[in-house]
């Protein structure tokens, strides 16, 4: 089975600022990489995914991971946050053969005006 | 609306009562996918059907949840004589196999608290 690490359960960051959410895969397969954003008493939201090509993949509301094959990372970046960012973010592993997808802890971003 | 829809959003329950969540999927989706989600975790695989077949089950499944899909539409997903270990949100995923990528599509999820 799959593991996936949110290394930072909890991010702070100021309005305008950058912020990158760490995210750590274990797996010697190819998989397919996944970032949710899930809003207070909602579901999940994909923001973007990793299946092939390009490393670096952009996705919804201006955010952007990169796929980072040797170090087993896929980290999501956004150079300016706005407090509407404020939410849960998962990092999702599912392996290409499979149906399964892997969920990480998650990391609750809050953005401080 | 055409996304994943789940009823209801919210249900209460006694310790040792049966409960019952619904979901139905976007239209044109052949897979259905059950997960759980407690505090401060991401969602649990807990099974998946692809059409009106359950092709795979967690051991988070315990003897204690059924889950159906009579027609290949909607789903529900059954608990039996509830313990307060179950209270957790169950979100409900929908998708198409696409050249062997399925992308997930979530409903808002049904909130289950037992008291």
């Amino acid at each position: 089975a799959q593991s996936v690490t949110q290394l930072d359960s909890q991010v702070p960051v100021f309005e305008e600022a950058p912020v990158e959410l760490r995210c750590n895969y274990s797996s010697s397969v190819s998989v397919y990489l996944f970032w949710y954003v899930q809003y207070p008493n909602q579901g999940l939201q994909l923001l973007l995914k990793y299946l092939s090509g390009s490393t670096l993949v952009k996705g919804i509301n201006g955010f952007e991971a990169e796929f980072n094959k040797s170090q087993t990372s896929f980290h999501l970046r956004k150079p300016s946050v706005h407090i509407s960012d404020t939410a849960e973010y998962f990092c999702a592993v599912s392996e290409n053969t499979g149906n399964q997808f892997y969920f990480g802890t998650g990391t609750s971003l809050t953005v401080i005006p | 609306d055409t996304g994943v829809s789940q009823n209801p959003r919210h249900k209460i329950t006694k310790r040792g009562q049966n409960v019952t969540f619904r979901c139905d999927p976007i239209s044109e989706h052949n897979r259905l996918y059950w997960y759980r989600q407690t505090l401060g975790q991401g969602p649990e695989f807990l099974t998946y059907f692809q059409n009106e077949a359950q092709l795979e089950k967690s051991r988070l499944l315990s003897d204690r949840f059924s889950a159906e899909r009579p027609k290949g539409s909607f789903s529900t997903l059954e608990i039996q004589r509830t313990e307060q270990g179950d209270s957790a949100m169950y979100l409900c995923a929908s998708s198409r196999r696409l050249a062997g990528y399925n992308e997930q599509f979530f409903g808002p999820g049904t909130r289950l608290t037992v008291l």
